[in-house]
Parts: structure tokens; sequence; C-alpha cells
């Protein structure tokens, strides 16, 4: 059974700094892997989508790795600013015929001015 | 107009009301997705429409019925439910099921349950 891990739950990190936000999962026979960012109160926004046979993606100051065989994405973070505030979701799509997605608890970022 | 909107935003019901969430999806999708979220749980999947048809129900209790009249539309009808049902319901949609396509959430429905 698929199970997916986002770890520390909580960081808290000055304004400028470059950070980087970890997920792990135990099944390597993964699809896909999308990292989502969820505001207080609101639904989740995709950030960046990595099929399996890619090895990063980056949108704009973001920038997403994947290493399937470790078990492990990582969701850098470049000049952090107070309004990437949120908490930080990845999902693992494990494949098949549904490709279900497994989401993990989530990293809650706070960027301080 | 947002690419998946969800309505009401709040619901507060007794246990023993009937009461229905609404999602609506712009963005000409064929899957439709309710996901239930808890405080400090991972986000779980509840039901799934492909091209209308359900497709996956996740052992969900008998109080949730879904209903999806066409590919933009779906419905999540609660009734008696109980206090530990008080959530965010997430509705999310994909190009298809089954393809590696990119998930798309609405703001979602905040349930509590007196």
């Amino acid at each position: 059974k698929q199970e997916v891990t986002q770890i520390p739950a909580a960081l808290s990190v000055p304004e400028g700094e470059n950070l980087v936000l970890n997920c792990s999962f135990t099944d390597s026979a993964i699809y896909n892997l999308q990292w989502f960012r969820q505001d207080p109160g609101k639904g989740l926004t995709s950030l960046l989508l990595i099929q399996s046979s890619q090895r990063e993606q980056t949108s704009g100051r973001l920038n997403a790795s994947l290493d399937k065989s470790s078990g492990r994405s990582t969701l850098y973070i470049a000049a952090s600013q107070p309004g990437d505030s949120a908490t930080y979701l990845c999902a693992v799509g494990n494949g098949g015929a549904t490709n279900k997605l497994i989401f993990g608890t989530g990293t809650l970022l706070a960027v301080q001015p | 107009e947002t690419g998946v909107t969800q309505t009401p935003r709040h619901l507060v019901m007794g246990m023993t009301n009937k009461k229905s969430l609404k999602c609506e999806q712009h963005l000409g999708h064929n899957a439709m997705y309710w996901y239930k979220q808890s405080a400090k749980k991972p986000l779980e999947l509840m039901f799934v429409y492909n091209f209308k048809e359900q497709t996956e129900n996740n052992s969900v209790p008998s109080r949730f019925s879904p209903e999806c009249p066409n590919s933009s539309h779906l419905f999540l009808h609660l009734h008696t439910l109980q206090p530990e049902d008080s959530a965010l319901y997430l509705c999310a949609s994909s190009p298809s099921y089954g393809d590696t396509g990119e998930l798309f959430f609405g703001e979602g429905s905040r349930l509590t349950v007196l």
C-alpha cells in the first residue's frame, strides 16, 4: 500500500531564504507526482506535475525533482516571499487504470517578513 | 469564471438535515472527483465519475450520495450525517480518469455537522 510522507510538518523561514520541502513515498512504481499549494480554508492549486519519466520540473521560483528509485521528491523554493506562506502537499499517482492520487499530510510553510 | 466552482462555501447542518453540495467545472474535463479533507489527515478520495459514470466509490458511507448529471456538474447529497463528517469537501476535475494529467481543485465546501 502506497504511503506518502512529508517532513517537516511545519517550517518557518525568514523572507529571501531558499528552502526545500520533502516528500517521500514507499512504492517507487509511480506514474507521476504532483505538488499542490493550499491556502487556509481554500482549495488546492496545482504547482508542478512530474511524470515518472522526468527528473524535474520548473515554474518560476519553484523547482520540483523526482527520484523514483529512492522514493523521494523535493520542492525547491528560491528567494522565498511572505506570499509563499501556505500548506504544500505532494500527491503520488500510482498508475494502473485509475491512477489514483495518494496525498501526503503537507508541510505548513510560514515565510516571515 | 474559475475552472472549478463549488457551492456553498460554508454549510452548517444538523444531524437530521438533508443538504447538497454542488460542483461545476468549466474546463471541458470528463472526470470529476469528491475528496474529503479532515484536520491532520491526508486527503481522502470519496468518489470518481468518468464520462458521467461512477468509476470509484472508496467505501463511503451511504449517508453520502453522489450524483453526476453531466460531465460538467457533480453533486454530493448529504443526509443524517454525523459530527465526524465535519470537514472540507473538495471537488476536482481532470481531462479523463486514468490519465496522467493534472488534477484541478475547487475552493472547497466547509461542512460543519452539529
